[in-house]
């Protein structure tokens, strides 16, 4: 596609429920990368593919939080018994150079979650 | 440790006056530095960036940015601001290093563009 694609914009859990967030980059792109955003905050690094290896995980803030991108392409960000601080927009980014891009990432829109 | 500041939670301006939003950094070496914007509900957009070269930058929207070496500062300018400005900004810093590909971010400005 001409952007990258988050689905679905908006997710509403209850506290205790596991969800699955989708990212699908620009095509080719090789990295990719998965923010968190608080609101009124900047982006928080979470994760980093180039290909299908995540190569960084330290953002992660439990062990609740998984990303997996298994063929390069599509990612999916899962967190299980979702809490209300997990409550924010986990915005996914994409970039066509792997580690030696010299150029900002393009985002996607974004999945607001709630949890309630 | 590697920082951006903003140091302007929210910038008033009416429209047809110029606009600042400020950005200062704290990195080691020579960073790329970009800036992007954020409208209500929507992802985050590039807007530009600094790689090498002249050091007034030109981006989208009419918006530029001129880079300080010795004030490490990359603020974001505009001549005349538009109603539609109106959006929350964010700065950020990569290390030239390419296994440092984390984008360093600041808190964001809240510019506010009154008619």
């Amino acid at each position: 596609g001409a952007g990258v694609s988050q689905s679905p914009r908006y997710k509403v859990a209850k506290r205790g429920q596991d969800v699955a967030l989708r990212c699908d980059p620009i095509s080719g792109h090789v990295s990719l990368f998965w923010y968190q955003q608080a609101l009124g905050q900047g982006p928080e690094f979470l994760t980093y593919f180039q290909n299908e290896a995540q190569l960084d995980k330290s953002g992660l803030p439990s062990d609740r939080f998984f990303a997996e991108r298994p063929e390069g392409s599509v990612s999916t960000l899962k967190i299980q018994r979702t809490q209300q601080e997990d409550s924010a927009v986990y915005l996914c980014a994409s970039s066509d150079a792997g580690q030696t891009t010299n150029y900002g990432y393009t985002f996607g829109s974004g999945t607001r979650l709630t949890v309630v | 440790a590697q920082s951006v500041a903003q140091p302007e939670d929210q910038v008033n301006v009416a429209e047809g006056n110029p606009l600042t939003v400020k950005c200062t950094y704290s990195v080691s070496g020579n960073p790329y530095l970009f800036w992007y914007v954020q409208y209500p509900n929507r992802g985050l957009q590039f807007l530009l960036k600094y790689i090498t070269g002249d050091n007034l930058v030109k981006g989208s929207y009419g918006f530029e940015a001129e880079f300080n070496k010795s004030q490490t500062s990359f603020h974001l300018k505009k001549p005349s601001a538009l109603v539609s400005d109106s959006a929350l900004y964010f700065c950020a810093v990569r290390d030239r290093v390419d296994s440092n590909y984390q984008l360093i971010w600041g808190a964001g400005t809240k510019l506010i563009i009154k008619p």
